[in-house]
């Protein structure tokens, strides 16, 4: 069974600072990893989608890493802003399911 | 273009009392999911759709939770009685393939059981 972690559980950062969300996970045989947000009292929004063919994917202020004979993933965002406060979640996909990890609970101070 | 829709966006019940959401996802989208999640942890999966068919329902509990999708679009979660610990936020996803297809995710109904 899929292990997904997140560490750390939290996070808080002063604005301008750059983020770096760690995720790890047990088997390394998937289809993709995706990064989403997650806002109190909301669901969850995609915010990277990385094949399992690439090594990393690009978005604006967000780049995500993959490396999958290591069973890692990192999410950097760059110069962080008070909007970004959120609970970053991945989750892999094999099997034709996503397993989650716990998130991590970022705080971003002005 | 619509993102995924779901409704109610939050029920309160009794114990024992019935309660059902519905989802509807992005158009075209084949696969669909329902996800459960805990206060503080991440969503886990109860049921995948392929177009009508439910092809993994090994995480549902199926003496009180069942599910339909009629016509391989909308879906519907039924819990029936609900229980205390259901109460949880229930997450409906969708994506177009189900092997390296991004998800979408709709709101979610948050459910709370008295």
């Amino acid at each position: 069974k899929q292990e997904v972690t997140q560490i750390p559980a939290a996070l808080s950062v002063p604005e301008g600072e750059n983020l770096v969300l760690n995720c790890s996970f047990t088997d390394s045989a998937i289809y993709n990893l995706q990064w989403f947000r997650q806002d109190p009292g909301k669901g969850l929004t995609s915010l990277l989608l990385i094949q399992s063919s690439q090594r990393e994917q690009t978005s604006g202020r967000l780049n995500a890493s993959l490396d999958k004979s290591s069973g890692r993933s990192t999410l950097y965002i760059a110069a962080s802003q008070p909007g970004d406060s959120a609970t970053y979640l991945c989750a892999v996909k094999d099997d034709y399911k996503l397993s989650f990890g716990a998130g991590t609970t970022v705080t971003v101070r002005a | 273009e619509a993102g995924v829709v779901q409704s109610p966006r939050y029920k309160i019940i009794e114990k024992k009392q019935p309660v059902a959401f519905w989802c509807n996802p992005i158009s075209g989208h084949n696969t669909l999911y329902w996800y459960l999640q805990n206060l503080g942890q991440g969503p886990e999966l109860l049921i995948r759709y392929e177009n009508e068919e439910a092809v993994d329902d090994s995480q549902l509990p199926k003496d009180r939770f069942s599910a339909e999708r009629l016509k391989g679009v909308d879906s519907t979660l039924k819990i029936q009685p609900a229980e205390l610990g259901d109460s949880a936020v229930y997450l409906c996803a969708s994506s177009l393939v189900a092997s390296g297809g991004e998800l979408f995710f709709g709101e979610g109904s948050r459910l709370t059981v008295l």
